[in-house]
């Protein structure tokens, strides 16, 4: 069984406070990548990354970063965070080609107060 | 740019059929997936279409057309746990995953 687990469920913090969110696989995939979910607009793709210390800007990177030092471990980064990044965030590992798909973690719910 | 749409909300009846379409406009195409994503929970695969035609799995269907950029997810024997959001994704020419908004399916006995 595909394992990806996010380092919190539930998450509440304050504006301008730095937020780590981590996740971590045990698939061994190259591959990785943090999305957000907010109601009525599709998963964005925030950075993904294909290999260690290799990362590439999705659609919405703007106030955040992401850190892979090891091939197990994707962290996303708010430096300062803000009200409009309330939201549930989603890591995915997957294959970028072919039949395989992408696996989600549980997600975390992030709101900034 | 680029878009795919899906109805907000369905409902439909306990043993019955649905279809949930979905259309694309996409740079490329490289596939479609269908996810299910119970409330508060991540999103789960369900099925992939890179050929036009019907891929049937169990209770759940998925049908594709390239050429009119056309999918829908077909829905059979339905139950009380297909209670769901239904995501519809494309993957794009340079192989990322471009998301519908999802549809949020509502089951009644």
């Amino acid at each position: 069984d595909v394992k990806v687990t996010q380092s919190s469920r539930y998450l509440v913090k304050r504006t301008g406070e730095k937020v780590f969110l981590e996740c971590v696989q045990d698939m061994d995939h190259e591959n990785m990548f943090w999305y957000r979910q907010d109601p009525g607009l599709g998963l964005r793709l925030i950075y993904f990354s294909y290999d260690v210390k290799m990362k590439e800007k999705g659609d919405i990177p703007e106030g955040y970063s992401v850190s892979r030092e090891k091939k197990e471990r994707f962290s996303l980064i708010l430096e300062s965070a803000s009200t409009n990044q309330t939201s549930m965030y989603l890591c995915a590992i997957g294959r970028l080609a072919g039949t395989d798909t992408q696996y989600f973690g549980p997600g975390t719910r992030l709101t900034v107060l | 740019g680029q878009n795919i749409d899906q109805p907000t909300e369905m409902t439909a009846t306990e043993g019955a059929i649905v279809q949930i379409n979905c259309t694309y406009q996409t740079s490329g195409f490289n596939g479609l997936f269908w996810y299910q994503q119970h409330a508060g929970e991540a999103p789960t695969f369900l099925s992939y279409n890179v050929l036009d035609g019907l891929e049937e799995k169990g209770r759940f269907s998925s049908f594709l057309s390239r050429s009119k950029g056309y999918s829908y997810l077909l829905l059979k024997e339905l139950q009380m746990k297909d209670s769901a959001s239904y995501l519809c994704a494309v993957r794009d020419s340079n192989y990322q995953l471009i998301w519908g908004a999802g549809t949020k399916l509502i089951i009644k006995p």
